[in-house]
Order: structure tokens, then C-alpha cells, then sequence
């Protein structure tokens, strides 16, 4: 089966500044790649997706990469604010209408003002 | 209803006692699935229902886990003879099978094992 690792485990950077995450994954087959962001106390929620098909996709501050080749994927975050602090999710799966999907551990991003 | 549901909020119970917990999903979502959250242990995945397939159990962790979804709707996670280790937080997705990925997770429940 699909096996996720995520690092670092936790990351501490001060506001304004740029966060990156990076996870690498095994299983040739998947084919999207989500994350989600966590805050205290609160459900997981998907922030930004992205398909084997493309390499790159932003959303205002939040972009992510993947390198299919490598079997790795990053989360760039870029102008950090303290609402950004959470625990971040990586994601792979395969499937069409539905996905299995498979989790990394997590990183417990910290935004100190 | 407007989102996912989870019931209890929370549950404590004594070892080998049996748990049933209660999922109900956005209506008309045809995934829906089970995660176990331990801490620094992330998102582990448990069982995945799709519509009127038969689900996909391959992340069940022993024989004492199994879960049913009736309807197509609401699901119950039925843990037997709980052990300590068993003790985290228990949440439900569902997915709306129209090929976004996206999947909208519960408040989930939490299980403490006495």
C-alpha cells in the first residue's frame, strides 16, 4: 500500500517569513495529492490540491509543488501570519470519483509574531 | 445536514468493554470513511465505504474493529473488547464522489480506554 512521510515534524518560523513542507510518497499509481490544515482543537480542512497532471499550483500565499519522477510533493507557504499556525497534513491517493487516501504524520507549523 | 456528524463527542470506557461510534455524512456523499488520529501519529487510515462496493477494510487494525454503513448513509465503528492502545480520536469523512478528492471530516470522537 501507499506509504506517506512528511517532514519536518514541527516548524517554528517568525511571521513574514516563507514555510515549506515536504512530503515524498511510494506508490507510482497515486495520483492526487491534497493537504489539509488542522488548527486546535478543530476538524482537518483541505487547503489546496493538486493532480499528477500538473506540476505546480498557487493559491494566494499557499502554493504546491510535485515532482512525479521523485515521488515528491512540497507546501509553500509564503508570508506567514500567525493564523497560519496548525498542524499540516500531506495526502496521496488514487481513484477517480473517490479517493483513498493516505496521510502523513503532520507538521505543527508555529507563527511567532 | 450541513456537515458531517459525529457521535459521541466523547466516550470513556474501561477496558474490554465494546464501543460503537456513530458517523452521519453530508447527504448525498457516496464515500465516506474512518480515520484514527493518535498524537504525532497523524491521519491513520481504517475502513473506506463507496457507494455499493464493498469497502475497503484494509486499514482495520485487528479483528476487534469493523464497521458498517447502512443505507449508503450513516456508519458505526464498532471496536470489541477495547484495550488501552485503542484510545484516540476517531473521525469520519465523506467525499461527494463527483471527483473533487475533497473530503469533509467530523468533529470526530474521543475515545479514552481506562
Amino acid at each position: 500500500g501507499e506509504n506517506v512521510e512528511q517532514h519536518p515534524s514541527t516548524l517554528s518560523v517568525q511571521e513574514g517569513d516563507s514555510a515549506v513542507i515536504k512530503c515524498t510518497y511510494s506508490d507510482s499509481a497515486s495520483n492526487y495529492f491534497p493537504w489539509y490544515k488542522q488548527e486546535l482543537g478543530k476538524r482537518p480542512q483541505l487547503i489546496i490540491d493538486i493532480r499528477s497532471n500538473v506540476g505546480e499550483k498557487k493559491d494566494q500565499r499557499i502554493a504546491v509543488t510535485l515532482n512525479k519522477t521523485a515521488k515528491h510533493f512540497s507546501l509553500h507557504i509564503t508570508e506567514t501570519q500567525p493564523e497560519d499556525s496548525a498542524v499540516y497534513f500531506c495526502a496521496a491517493g488514487y481513484g477517480g470519483s473517490n479517493y483513498k487516501l493516505t496521510f502523513g504524520k503532520g507538521t505543527l507549523l508555529t507563527v511567532n509574531p | 445536514g450541513a456537515g458531517v456528524s459525529q457521535s459521541p463527542s466523547n466516550k470513556v470506557t474501561e477496558k474490554g468493554k465494546d464501543v460503537e461510534l456513530r458517523c452521519d455524512p453530508i447527504s448525498g456523499h457516496t464515500a465516506l470513511y474512518w480515520y484514527r488520529q493518535s498524537l504525532g501519529q497523524g491521519l491513520e487510515f481504517l475502513i473506506y465505504f463507496q457507494g455499493n462496493s464493498a469497502p475497503d477494510k484494509s486499514g482495520l487494525p485487528s479483528d476487534r474493529f469493523s464497521a458498517e454503513r447502512t443505507g449508503g448513509s450513516v456508519s458505526t465503528l464498532t471496536i470489541q473488547r477495547t484495550q488501552q492502545e485503542d484510545s484516540a480520536v476517531y473521525l469520519c469523512a465523506s467525499s461527494s464522489g463527483q471527483g473533487t478528492g475533497e473530503l469533509f471530516f467530523g468533529e470526530g470522537s474521543r475515545l479514552t480506554v481506562l
